[in-house]
């Protein structure tokens, strides 16, 4: 596609439920970024991959969190057992190669409400 | 670790007054220092990269900078259209994750 895809782009979900989150990057695109921004905040790097090197995963706050990448492409990040501070816009980026200082672009971001 | 702190949080203009947006940054061995525009409800757009020192780079009435510890952002003539937050975030080191500022809300008022 053009941009990078996230859905849903809304998802309002009940507190202890499982709920997933998915992103298709740029074709082409080999690295592929999950960020958080909560409310009035910047955005908190949560994970990072390349290609087929292990994920970064030095920013998931907690074990509820993980994120997957299937074929180096579509990724997912599911939440177990949401809490209410989960509640933030969940932003996937993603970048051509892993080359530092290239061009991150971010999708719309999937909106996650926790009541 | 590698931090960014943009300045002000916020910024209300009237319609064509130029001003800066600031972003003082530490970081170990700048691989890339990026600014965003974030419309509300939507994601980041990108703007600009600067890789080192006395680069700079225009578009349209913004003009980024970039010292050895911090960036600005120049608005000249600004618009009602150019309300949004700007978003700093460098590229250090090692890592290939941006570290973001917390923004600059800018405000243009016609």
């Amino acid at each position: 596609g053009a941009g990078v895809s996230q859905s849903p782009s809304n998802k309002v979900t009940e507190k202890g439920k499982d709920v997933e989150l998915r992103c298709d990057p740029i074709s082409g695109h080999t690295a592929l970024y999950w960020y958080r921004q909560s409310l009035g905040q910047g955005l908190e790097f949560l994970i990072y991959f390349q290609g087929n090197s292990a994920p970064d995963k030095s920013g998931l706050p907690s074990d509820r969190f993980s994120a997957e990448r299937t074929g180096g492409s579509v990724s997912t990040l599911t939440i177990q057992r949401t809490q209410q501070e989960d509640s933030a816009v969940y932003l996937c980026a993603s970048s051509s190669d892993s080359r530092s200082g290239n061009t991150i672009y971010f999708g719309e971001g999937s909106w996650l409400t926790v009541v | 670790e590698d931090q960014v702190t943009q300045s002000p949080e916020a910024l209300r203009l009237q319609e064509g007054e130029s001003s800066s947006l600031n972003c003082s940054y530490t970081v170990s061995g700048l691989r890339g220092l990026f600014w965003y525009r974030q419309d509300p409800g939507k994601g980041p757009e990108f703007l600009f990269t600067l890789y080192s020192a006395g680069e700079e780079k225009e578009k349209e009435r913004l003009k980024a900078t970039l010292t050895k510890k911090e960036s600005f952002l120049h608005i000249t003539a600004p618009k009602p259209e150019d309300s949004a937050t700007y978003l700093c975030a460098v590229q250090g080191g090692g890592a290939q994750k941006l570290v973001f500022g917390q923004g600059t809300r800018l405000t243009i008022n016609p």
